[in-house]
């Protein structure tokens, strides 16, 4: 089956710094890709919608500045969280779009940032 | 190893009738639950979660079964509109749900009219 893969699967950094997540789709390709931000116990919170070749597209209250992601090719978008800071530390997953409706999604197995 | 498991890609219900969606999970370590709905070209949305120290969880039309020693749950759509129509994802985690989530593969359901 499709497999979506995260790279670095968890990462210790420190405040100020720059922090860049992978996505890559293994077997198929993705049009469209998503970020997620995890919260304990609470749903994930959709930060942005990265589509090949274009700007992504980024939910309210979520700063693109801060959170740039670039979708360079079918297979592969990234994540890169700028002068992390220590409120940034979360789990961060992404999804890839399959099918031709785009009916369905394949999840990344997160990546853990702490930032200290 | 797919430590969470939806079996069923796909299933089909008639309007008003109860649909039924499994997963089954391998790590013994989880401990939170939750079922997510995703409709074509958007982001799952949250559904319905279930902590493993209860077994049900019911929310409206949405009732979520946890079998701890079968290491299975289920969500109950009662009754099912078309509206429902959509792909349900399963997601577990642990320590509470403070750990990352780890997600099924996704069951569509379409709800006939």
């Amino acid at each position: 089956g499709a497999v979506v893969s995260q790279h670095p699967s968890r990462v210790i950094c420190k405040s100020g710094t720059s922090v860049k997540i992978e996505c890559r789709s293994l077997d198929f390709q993705a049009t469209t890709m998503f970020w997620y931000r995890q919260f304990p116990k609470q749903s994930l919170m959709l930060m942005a919608t990265s589509n090949e070749g274009s700007k992504a597209t980024y939910e309210q209250g979520v700063e693109k500045d801060k959170f740039l992601i670039n979708h360079a090719s079918l297979t592969l978008s990234t994540l890169t969280v700028t002068s992390a800071h220590p409120e940034d530390s979360s789990f961060y997953i992404c999804s890839a779009e399959a099918g031709a409706l785009q009916e369905t999604q394949y999840f990344g197995p997160g990546t853990r940032l702490l930032v200290l | 190893d797919q430590q969470v498991k939806q079996n069923s890609p796909s299933l089909s219900v008639q309007e008003g009738r109860i649909s039924i969606l499994n997963c089954d999970y391998t790590n013994s370590m989880f401990d939170y639950f939750l079922w997510y709905k995703k409709y074509p070209a958007e982001g799952p949305t949250f559904l319905i979660s279930i902590s493993s120290i209860k077994d049900k969880n019911e929310d409206g039309r949405f009732t979520v079964f946890l079998n701890k020693s079968a290491k299975h749950l289920s969500l109950h759509i009662v009754p099912s509109q078309p509206g429902d129509s959509a792909v349900y994802f399963c997601a577990a985690s642990a320590q509470g749900g403070s750990e990352k989530l780890v997600f099924g593969k996704g069951t569509k359901l379409t709800v006939n009219p």
